[in-house]
């Protein structure tokens, strides 16, 4: 099967511009989520999809963050307008299972800068 | 609060010797362990994972690790490295029982090999 995609996998971006990702989980998985690593520090959560709603948004940072899973498929989360902190390894995972069970499926990443 | 503590930002071995790498957590109830690797430039890739029956669990390339709960642990060994086990390595949790859950990464560690 294929795996979880996500693009772009580089976007190097001017502070104030907005960035648009995107997820393409694995078929059939209702659970997506999106992580981000900054430089250096940990992996952390950002949300949780249940098809297309969200289950879980306590991660997000602040409102310059949006994202969305329109008809519970792909998700693209948008950064408007980027600040340099933002800059960092965005992460999106599928799972079959809400608990986790399973293990999640991560994408390769979309490493941000903001210059 | 769940968390997840790594012990040892980098830690480098020979070729052919123990990997040992050492993972805590704190959970007030059993968790779903994990273990994820990333390679230079990819993403993460699961490598191993508990969730309930034998503590001992066996992972690709080698790989192999043991839930203790009287421990909070979860470290992971392979017998013998290999220049191609050089890349960082994540344990994570997802607290057990929980209807929706997210998962929580350590920090990681970064392995490196000498030859």
């Amino acid at each position: 099967e294929a795996g979880v995609t996500q693009f772009p996998s580089h976007s190097v971006i001017e502070k104030g511009q907005t960035v648009t990702l995107r997820c393409d989980p694995i078929s059939g998985h209702d659970n997506l989520y999106w992580y981000r690593r900054v430089m250096g520090k940990e992996i952390k959560f950002l949300l949780h999809f249940v098809k297309e709603s969200k289950q879980d948004e306590s991660g997000m940072p602040n409102n310059r963050f949006l994202a969305e899973r329109t008809g519970g498929t792909y998700s693209t989360l948008k950064v408007q307008p980027a600040e340099l902190e933002d800059s960092g390894v965005y992460f999106c995972a599928s799972s079959q299972d809400r608990q986790g069970g399973y293990g999640y499926t991560f994408g390769s990443g979309t490493r941000l800068t903001v210059v | 609060a769940q968390s997840v503590t790594q012990l040892g930002s980098h830690v480098s071995v020979s070729e052919g010797a123990l990997v040992l790498l050492r993972c805590n957590y704190s959970s007030s109830v059993p968790p779903y362990l994990f273990w994820y690797v990333q390679y230079p430039n990819q993403g993460l890739q699961l490598l191993l994972k508990y969730t309930t029956g034998a503590t001992l669990v066996k992972g690709i390339n080698g790989f192999e690790a043991e839930f203790k709960k009287s421990e909070t642990s979860f470290h992971l060994t392979k017998p013998s490295a290999h220049m191609s086990d050089a890349a960082e390595y994540f344990c994570a949790v997802i607290p057990g029982y929980s209807s929706a859950s997210k998962i929580i990464f350590g920090s990681g560690t970064r392995l490196s090999i000498r030859p």
